[in-house]
């Protein structure tokens, strides 16, 4: 099946500091990728779709200012958490539809600490 | 608006017994629905998926789950529980033409007592 991949896994930052996650498909193109966060205990919430070659599309409450999105190609987004503060803290996941699947393809999640 | 509601946050079974997990949906579309199971401080691993085809989904691991349209649901069952079925599941909707975007339900935690 289609891959995934996350980068970094785990991340730990000081409050104030700028945080970049990377989501690769790494055997088809994705044209839209989705970012979800998790807090510990709880669901998978979407935060915003990303699409190539144009602007995020957020969620209700999501600040576009605070999470930067930027899909520069087929195979790549970017989630950028801008001045993180310890309550950012959290288990961020992105995903890619695979069309011919029908289905979304996760990656393995990046760990946020911020301190 | 898609919505997914899984009843019990919480689910113990002993080895060996019956696992079954309840998700009912709302989509004002024909959905795809999906079972995911999630292990501590890992992603996501689908383990059904119902796509319009056959009703009864088989999945891997001996997961199962059918869908019942006039009942809005997509329980999750399993013949017999392993220790190592222990995880969380989450209940998922996707809208057919919206991109796959995809709704998760709040999630059920299974306990597998020896």
């Amino acid at each position: 099946g289609a891959v995934v991949s996350q980068h970094p896994s785990r991340v730990i930052c000081k409050s104030g500091t700028s945080v970049k996650i990377e989501c690769r498909s790494l055997d088809f193109q994705a044209t839209t990728m989705f970012w979800y966060r998790q807090f510990p205990k709880q669901s998978l919430m979407l935060m915003a779709t990303s699409n190539e070659g144009s602007k995020a599309t957020y969620e209700q409450g999501v600040e576009k200012d605070k999470f930067l999105i930027n899909h520069a190609s087929l195979t790549l987004s970017t989630l950028t958490v801008t001045s993180a503060h310890p309550e950012d803290s959290s288990f961020y996941i992105c995903s890619a539809p695979s069309g011919g699947a029908n289905e979304q393809f996760f990656g393995p999640g990046t760990r946020l600490t911020v301190l | 608006a898609q919505s997914v509601t899984q009843l019990g946050s919480h689910v113990s079974v002993s080895e060996g017994a019956l696992v079954l997990l309840r998700c009912n949906y709302s989509s004002s579309v024909p959905p795809y629905l999906f079972w995911y199971v999630q292990y501590p401080n890992q992603g996501l691993q689908l383990l059904l998926k119902y796509t319009s085809a056959a009703t009864l989904v088989k999945g891997i691991n001996g997961f199962e789950a059918e869908f019942k349209k006039s009942e809005t649901s997509f329980h999750l069952t399993k013949p017999s529980a392993h220790m190592s079925d222990a995880a969380e599941y989450f209940c998922a909707v996707s809208d057919r033409g919206g991109g796959f975007k995809t709704i998760f339900g709040a999630g059920t935690r299974l306990f597998v007592k020896a």
